[in-house]
C-alpha cells in the first residue's frame, strides 16, 4: 500500500484482557519496527523484524508482550493480560532495506490503547 | 546508555518568529542524528538528518547542525508559520543498529 497502515486506530481494553494490534507495512519493505509512545513521551523501541525473523526484542517490557510477522509482511503485536501501564500509542514503522542506521523509516499513525 | 534530551515544551510563538528547539545527546560513538515531526492525526515524518560532525541537515526552512563538541543538534527556523504547529522529536541511531532512540518531544504552537 501507499503507507504503513495500523489497526485498530483506537482500542479500549479492560484490565486483564488480551489485545492484538495489527500493522500492514509498505509492500516489499524488509524491516518492521514496533515502538511504544506513552503520553507526553517520545517513542520507545519495542522490537524489530527483518522479513519474518524477529532479530531484536530487547525493548519488550515483559513477557506479556509478544510480536510476530509470520510471512514477512503483516505484523501483530499482542499484549496479554493488559495492565493500566500498557496504555500508550503503539507505533509501527517499516523500511525498505536491512541497512539500519535509522534511515528510510515510514511510520504508521499508531494505535492508541487505553486500559481501563 | 544512549539517550536524547530535548528542551521542555510546550513552545508557543507568533507567526514569523525565530524558532530554536534544543536537543542534546549522550552516546558511545558517533551516531546519526534526526529530527522527526508529528502533525496532528498523522504518523511521524522525517524532517531532516545529519550523519557526521559538522553536517547540516535542512528541509522546509528548518536547519540543524551536528555539533560533536557540544553533543547537540538544535533545530532552527528563521520564520515560522502556523502550519509548523506540531510535535518535534530529536532522535539518534547507529549504523548497523536498527532502532531509533527518541527524545521526549517538544510541542510547538504557532499563533497567527
Amino acid at each position: 500500500g501507499a503507507g504503513v497502515s495500523q489497526s485498530p486506530r483506537y482500542k479500549v481494553a479492560k484490565r486483564g484482557q488480551d489485545v492484538a494490534l495489527r500493522c500492514d507495512p509498505i509492500s516489499g519493505h524488509v524491516s518492521l519496527f514496533w515502538y511504544q509512545q506513552a503520553l507526553g513521551q517520545g517513542p520507545e523501541f519495542l522490537t524489530y523484524f527483518q522479513n519474518e525473523a524477529q532479530l531484536d526484542k530487547s525493548g519488550l517490557p515483559s513477557d506479556r508482550f509478544f510480536a510476530e510477522r509470520p510471512e514477512g509482511s503483516v505484523s501483530t503485536l499482542k499484549i496479554q493480560r493488559t495492565q493500566k501501564e500498557d496504555s500508550a500509542v503503539y507505533l509501527c514503522a517499516s523500511t525498505p532495506t536491512t541497512g539500519g542506521g535509522g534511515y528510510g523509516y515510514t511510520f504508521g499513525s499508531g494505535t492508541r490503547l487505553t486500559v481501563v | 546508555g544512549n539517550s536524547v534530551t530535548q528542551m521542555e515544551g510546550p513552545v508557543t510563538l507568533s507567526e514569523e518568529a525565530f524558532l530554536t528547539i534544543n536537543c542534546t545527546y549522550t552516546a558511545t560513538g558517533y551516531p546519526s542524528l534526526f529530527w522527526y515531526v508529528q502533525y496532528p492525526g498523522e504518523g511521524l515524518q522525517l524532517l531532516l538528518k545529519a550523519t557526521k560532525a559538522d553536517d547540516k541537515g535542512s528541509n522546509k526552512g528548518f536547519e540543524a547542525t551536528y555539533r560533536k563538541e557540544t553533543t547537540s543538534f538544535h533545530l532552527e527556523k528563521g520564520s515560522v508559520q502556523v502550519s509548523d504547529s506540531a510535535v518535534y522529536f530529536c532522535a539518534l541511531s547507529f549504523q548497523g543498529a536498527q532502532k531509533l532512540v527518541f527524545g521526549q518531544g517538544t510541542r510547538l504552537t504557532i499563533n497567527p
